[in-house]
């Protein structure tokens, strides 16, 4: 089955950290670019942070530049985001994404979602 | 970086009905976007890119338009399990942005 599993996400106090973890299934995760998108409860998407097929190129939200690091092995099929200095902002449902290059990059596929609240 | 606004913000609608959505872009996005579907709880689903064009295994109800900065996801013969939040996104180049959503209750 195609499919894209998140991990690592859970109660974390301001300012610490957390390794999010996607797993790629069913297919190649070399042939396509990657995506993380957040959704704080209720509310609307918000795109983070994007890295090319074999980690050329690498691209952050402002909101996030700095505090958030993106790598991928694609021996293992498998996506990395690392956050750091968390704050109450960034309570959100984290989703990684597949996505193809078509006039930019297309999302196709995504995860299920994992949840990272920040909180003391 | 390029807005994306979507109106109405939720609409009523009954089964059958044919819905519309849309979408506007705050500069010339060519035909670069995207539809999403996300039901309650769960993570959102992929419906169509490059305004028109189906993801796999979308069914032929759904179907965009549009191209510069005005778009619109029209859903056809709505059934019970179409209702969904629906949001659009640019993805002519990064930052990748999405409109608020669209409520179809």
């Amino acid at each position: 089955e195609v499919q894209l599993v998140e991990s690592g996400g859970g109660l974390v106090r301001p300012g610490g950290s957390l390794r999010l973890a996607c797993a790629a299934s069913g297919f190649s995760l070399r042939d396509y670019d990657m995506i993380w998108v957040r959704q704080a409860p209720g509310k609307g998407l918000e795109w983070t942070s994007y890295i090319s097929s074999f980690g050329h190129s690498l691209t952050y939200a402002d909101s996030v530049r700095g505090r958030f690091f993106l790598s991928r092995d694609n021996a293992k099929n498998s996506l990395s985001l690392q956050i750091r200095d968390l704050r109450a902002e960034d309570s959100s449902i984290y989703y990684c994404a597949r996505a193809f290059s078509f006039g930019g990059a297309v999302i196709d596929l995504w995860g299920q979602g994992t949840l990272v609240t920040v909180s003391s | 970086d390029i807005q994306m606004t979507q109106s109405p913000s939720s609409l009523s609608a009954s089964v059958g009905d044919t819905v519309t959505i849309t979408c506007r872009a705050s500069q010339d996005i060519d035909n670069s976007l995207a539809w999403f579907q996300q039901k309650p709880g769960k993570a959102p689903k992929s419906l169509v890119y490059a305004a028109s064009r189906l993801q796999d295994g979308v069914p032929l109800k759904f179907s965009g338009r549009g191209s510069g900065t005005d778009f619109t996801l029209t859903i056809s013969n709505v059934q019970p399990e179409d209702f969904a939040t629906y949001f659009c996104q640019q993805h002519q180049g990064l930052p990748l942005t999405f409109g608020g959503g669209t409520k179809v209750e």
